[in-house]
């Protein structure tokens, strides 16, 4: 079984929809992150949580919101989807400290028509 | 934002020659990351470096962190075809585990 693991794997929904991405984990990291990934501009933050009750911004949060269910568990939810939303989403895991490696999910392909 | 740039974009070569990718930013970075992305799965870690000047290798792999710690470069020797993919560096600025990445270079290497 994959570590971290992210619900669906592709959707297609329609502009005005009100989607939620899901995203769990059993490596019993504390930290979690989602990004976005389009073509041409790598990987970007959206929002990161250091711990249940700890909720950031990352660069690009507006029109997304996230809820750190446990410490197992970090949805990202967008409310009323627009098409420049499309993209591939991920889900990723740190440990605690400077230089740590983040594991990520394999990702969700998401098209907002 | 600060910028991490990496060149080139896109990278076609055959087995057995050798690769250079650079990354490079105008600000500091604390430790710096680089991964390995396959279509359909997310990124994969392959070495953290963190102090200025360090060299590190991994089979044919070797990276470096530039002495100022705002560049890195990964060499590959005698590529082979499971080397193709998408390499992302990514840099950290302070001690919370926050990445920024780099748009990726999209590595080819035909047998």
């Amino acid at each position: 079984d994959a570590d971290v693991t992210q619900t669906p794997r592709n959707r297609i929904t329609k502009t005005g929809k009100r989607i939620m991405l899901e995203c769990s984990q059993t490596k019993g990291h504390d930290r979690m992150y989602w990004y976005r990934q389009d073509p041409g501009l790598g990987l970007r933050l959206i929002y990161y949580s250091f711990d249940v009750k700890d909720i950031n911004k990352g660069e690009i949060s507006d029109g997304y919101s996230v809820s750190r269910q446990a410490q197992a568990k970090f949805s990202l939810s967008l409310e009323s989807a627009i098409p420049n939303q499309t993209a591939l989403y991920f889900c990723a895991t740190s440990n605690r400290g400077h230089g740590q490696p983040q594991h990520f999910g394999d990702g969700t392909r998401l098209s907002i028509l | 934002t600060q910028l991490l740039e990496q060149s080139p974009q896109f990278l076609s070569i055959q087995e057995g020659e050798n690769l250079t990718v650079y990354c490079n930013s105008s600000s500091v970075f604390s430790s710096l990351q680089w991964y390995r992305q396959e279509p359909g799965e997310g990124p994969v870690l392959l070495v953290t470096v963190v102090t200025g000047g360090e060299v590190k290798k991994l089979k044919r792999l070797t990276f470096q962190f530039g002495d100022a710690r705002k560049d890195s470069s990964l060499h590959i020797t005698a590529a082979q075809p499971g080397d193709t993919g998408l390499y992302l560096c990514a840099g950290s600025h302070d001690s919370w585990g926050k990445l920024q990445f780099g748009a990726g270079t999209q590595v080819v290497v035909t047998p």
